[in-house]
């Protein structure tokens, strides 16, 4: 089945730095993948959507100079924290469209906290 | 844009009874309805969809319910057993138009031995 890898699984930054997790398909071509935000106890938030080689499409309320999306190639999108701030601090989830246009496949998620 | 809204947002049952979860959206384009199961600190497990064009599928002990019309969609779990203890979301979709997926709040599920 279509297997999503998320990477980091964990990661510590200090403020003002700049992370970046990364999500690939595995064992499918992934032309749409989503970023999704999750607070403890809280459900998935989307973020943007990111499509192979074009611009992401951001939710309202989400900086996309704050938040930067690279979907280069068609097994790999990248979310970068940028200048990251506590508030940061949070799971941020993946998942890819299977490629039978239904059905979404997450990541492990990166459980980012900011210090 | 798509609301999906979620109830309840806690439930408790004893082994071996039934929960139901409810849902309902807003956007008349949805087409298609996940369902997930994510425990603590793990990805969402995607465990049972529905496609507009069905009013209800089963699978071994889940089974989701579809009411176009008044725009509802149900998760069954029948025996329920304690590793089902998890916090399940719904989740609508327009599949044919930029295939976002909008979430529920999810449902904290307890089931006690």
């Amino acid at each position: 089945g279509a297997v999503v890898s998320q990477h980091p699984s964990r990661v510590i930054c200090k403020s003002g730095t700049s992370v970046k997790i990364e999500c690939r398909s595995l064992d499918f071509q992934a032309t749409t993948m989503f970023w999704y935000r999750q607070f403890p106890k809280k459900s998935l938030m989307l973020m943007a959507t990111s499509n192979e080689g074009s611009k992401a499409t951001y939710e309202q309320g989400v900086e996309k100079d704050k938040f930067l999306i690279n979907h280069a190639s068609l097994t790999l999108s990248t979310l970068t924290v940028t200048s990251a701030h506590p508030e940061d601090s949070s799971f941020y989830i993946c998942s890819a469209l299977n490629g039978n246009g239904y059905g979404y496949t997450f990541g492990s998620g990166t459980r980012l906290t900011v210090v | 844009g798509e609301n999906v809204e979620q109830h309840p947002s806690t439930l408790s049952v004893q082994e071996g009874d039934s929960a139901v979860i409810k849902c309902t959206y807003s956007d008349s384009a949805s087409n298609y309805f996940p369902w997930y199961k994510q425990e603590l600190g793990k990805r969402p497990q995607l465990i049972i969809d529905i496609r507009s064009n069905v009013g209800e599928k089963k699978d071994q002990r889940i089974a989701v319910t579809l009411n176009k019309t008044a725009k509802h969609f149900s998760l069954h779990i029948t025996e329920t057993q304690p590793e089902d203890s998890a916090v399940y979301f719904c989740a609508a979709t327009d599949n044919t138009g930029g295939f976002k997926t909008i979430f529920g709040a999810g449902t904290r599920l307890f089931v006690k031995a």
